[in-house]
């Protein structure tokens, strides 16, 4: 069964500083990846994803991943925070066989200070 | 715009109650999941169901059971409630067309449920 790995559990930045969040699946082939953000009190709301071709992706609010197959990684990062992107992130994996539900890491939790 | 609607934000009950949580969509999808969020947990699946009146056991699907009688709508519902279900509920819906493992999920804004 494939896993995913959110190694931070908190992560704090000052508002303008440039942000990365890891992500590491456990799974035999090439999954299929997704980052959601979780504002407070809502639901989630997809970010980004990637399923094949380039593997740099480009998601909203200037979120942007980059799948490395070498380190089964996918770590969502950004080149300057506003405080509005504090929030819970999470990083989910779909094999790319078999089930098509998703597995969810723990999740990482944003604190941007001004 | 589309949208997943829980049918309640806030809602407290009394240890043994039945409990139920509604989930509607808007979107036409096959999918529809109930997961519950506790912090450092992440989110757990509890049952998903992929069409009307189809149902399948997620990874905790003790204490609940679901039912989906038509396809707009997904309800949970905790047969005898008891305190370690206090937690968050999410509802999320996905269709299920073509590759469907690219498809994202669509998610309500979640009920936080406490039991007393």
């Amino acid at each position: 069964a494939q896993s995913v790995t959110q190694p931070d559990i908190h992560i704090t930045v000052s508002e303008g500083a440039s942000l990365e969040l890891r992500c590491n699946y456990s799974y035999g082939a090439t999954p299929y990846l997704f980052w959601y953000v979780q504002s407070p009190g809502q639901g989630l709301q997809l970010l980004l994803k990637y399923f094949s071709g380039d593997t740099l992706v480009q998601g909203i609010k200037g979120f942007e991943a980059e799948f490395k197959r070498s380190q089964s990684s996918f770590n969502l990062r950004k080149p300057s925070v506003h405080w509005s992107d504090a929030a819970e992130y999470f990083c989910a994996v779909v094999p790319s066989g078999g089930s098509y539900i998703p597995t969810f890491g723990r999740g990482t939790s944003l604190i941007v200070h001004p | 715009d589309v949208k997943v609607t829980q049918s309640s934000r806030y809602l407290v009950k009394r240890t043994g109650e039945k409990v139920f949580l509604e989930c509607v969509q808007d979107m036409d999808h096959e999918n529809m999941f109930w997961y519950r969020q506790d912090p450092g947990l992440g989110l757990r699946l509890i049952y998903f169901s992929y069409d009307v009146k189809m149902k399948e056991k997620g990874d905790i699907p003790e204490g609940y059971s679901v039912s989906r009688e038509k396809k707009e709508r997904f309800s949970l519902i905790l047969e005898s409630a008891s305190t370690n279900q206090t937690s968050m509920y999410l509802c999320a819906s996905s269709p299920h067309v073509g590759l469907a493992r690219n498809n994202e999920q669509f998610f309500g804004p979640g009920t936080r449920l406490t039991v007393l």
